[in-house]
């Protein structure tokens, strides 16, 4: 019920090409999507955020795409670049008084990826 | 930019020592929590700590850990005596408000017992 499942768990895309990551969820008292950036050695670095209520949000070459329905949201980097590098990780919390698990993050995976130049 | 910091960035031990891994959040943040993430895996959440007590704590959190805010700037997490298994990154984080969502990240800290 907890669990977030994230894929590909690897992805080499050339520089200039699309990365797409997929992430799933179950718990529909999740409200709050964030993907974070990792470099090898250093803590995750927020990336970009989604709550349930919009189908997208896009921050420069970032944009996460969300269906509720589906309760499925993926991480679309555009014009991929080779510093762009590094593991992505989605992630899901409830921001909302009241619920157990209240606040704490439960991750995916982890996508490595390879831009290559 | 404000920024969670922890000490040390590498901290070597024996199995069976007590070792006390330090955080110091972002200064107007309420909110503290440790994850941890063994090597090539995914970030596992381990306690969550907000007005001077645990919130929620992971099945991971057991007897052997601890958390303290000793003063109005360090965080804690203290291993009373490491398994080998207890060798990971272990990464604070502090937000301002549950209800805001966002969580910063320090740099970790690597944990090796021996």
């Amino acid at each position: 019920q907890q669990q977030v499942k994230q894929s590909p768990q690897s992805l080499i895309v050339q520089k200039g090409g699309i990365s797409i990551i997929n992430c799933a969820y179950e718990n529909t008292a999740f409200d709050y999507f964030p993907w974070y950036q990792q470099f090898p050695g250093k803590g995750p670095a927020l990336l970009i955020a989604i709550r349930p209520d919009v189908s997208e949000k896009k921050e420069g070459r970032f944009t996460i795409s969300f269906n509720k329905s589906a309760k499925q949201f993926s991480l679309h980097i555009m014009d991929s670049q080779p510093g762009d590098s590094a593991t992505y990780f989605c992630a899901a919390s409830m921001t909302h008084a009241g619920g157990t698990s209240y606040g704490k993050l439960t991750f995916g995976q982890g996508t490595i990826l390879t831009v290559h130049p | 930019e404000p920024e969670v910091t922890q000490t040390p960035s590498h901290q070597v031990t024996q199995m069976g020592q007590e070792v006390i891994l330090r955080c110091v959040p972002i200064s107007n943040h309420l909110y503290f929590y440790w994850y941890r993430q063994i090597l090539g895996q995914k970030v596992e959440f381990l306690v969550s700590f907000y007005n001077n007590e645990i919130s929620e704590k992971s099945e991971i959190f057991d007897d052997q850990f601890s958390v303290e805010r000793p003063d109005g700037s360090n965080f804690t997490l203290k291993i009373r005596s490491t398994k080998l298994e207890d060798s990971a990154m272990y990464f604070c984080a502090s937000s301002e408000e549950v209800s805001v969502g966002t969580q910063y990240f320090g740099p970790g800290t690597r944990l090796l017992v021996l």
